[in-house]
């Protein structure tokens, strides 16, 4: 059975650093494109990017480019996104989830979500 | 970017109606399309993909159709499960979402 499993909740200062984790299991890793999507409160989905575990080939939305970072590490099968600097409209629910073909493509199996609240 | 429009935001809509969401691309994007279902805390379902195949174990009340630019989801029966919003998504260029639809009990 496939499954993401993500890190827990945060609650962050403006301004400080964070790195979210998804871990896949029941398939291999390194063969599947994996992504991350986010979710304001009360809002829609917003299309982040995405990363292959097999080589960190790594595309960016133009509106996310810069403002974040997404790594995987394949020998534990864990994908992560990273703010170096964050700010009060970081706060959202981050989801990762993992695509059935290569490329730019739809997802199939999603992370049950890690909500990130950045406050003073 | 591509844009993406669905229409229309919320729905009211009764069990047992025929329910059509509109999702509209500001460029041709093929049959590059997704359609997904959202319920309250919880992580979107992929409902259809290519604009028109059923993911499986999705019920057969779930459709969609078009290409290029205007495509449809359609639910032939709504059921009390239904209740949700739903998302397009585009991945013909980098990928966007549609701002979603509110399907409400009316």
């Amino acid at each position: 059975e496939v499954q993401l499993v993500q890190s827990g909740a945060e609650v962050k200062k403006p301004g400080e650093s964070l790195k979210i984790s998804c871990k896949g299991s029941g398939y291999s890793f390194t063969t599947y494109w994996i992504g991350w999507v986010r979710q304001m409160p009360g809002k829609g989905l917003e299309w982040m990017g995405i990363i292959y575990p097999g080589d960190s080939d790594t595309r960016y939305s133009p509106s996310f480019q810069g403002q974040v970072t997404i790594s995987a590490d394949k020998s534990i099968s864990t994908a992560y996104l990273q703010w170096s600097s964050l700010k009060a409209s970081d706060t959202a629910m981050y989801y990762c989830a993992r695509q059935r073909v290569r490329g730019v493509s739809y997802f199939v199996y999603w992370g049950q979500g890690t909500l990130v609240t950045v406050s003073s | 970017d591509i844009q993406m429009t669905q229409s229309p935001s919320t729905l009211s809509a009764s069990v047992g109606d025929r329910v059509t969401i509109t999702c509209r691309a500001s460029q041709s994007i093929s049959s590059w399309l997704a359609w997904y279902q959202q319920k309250p805390g919880k992580a979107p379902k992929l409902l259809i993909y290519e604009a028109s195949s059923l993911e499986s174990g999705v019920p057969s009340r779930f459709s969609g159709s078009g290409s290029g630019t205007e495509f449809t989801l359609t639910i032939s029966s709504l059921q009390p499960d239904d209740f949700a919003s739903y998302y397009c998504q585009q991945h013909s260029r980098y990928s966007t979402f549609g701002q979603g639809t509110k399907v409400e009990i009316k």
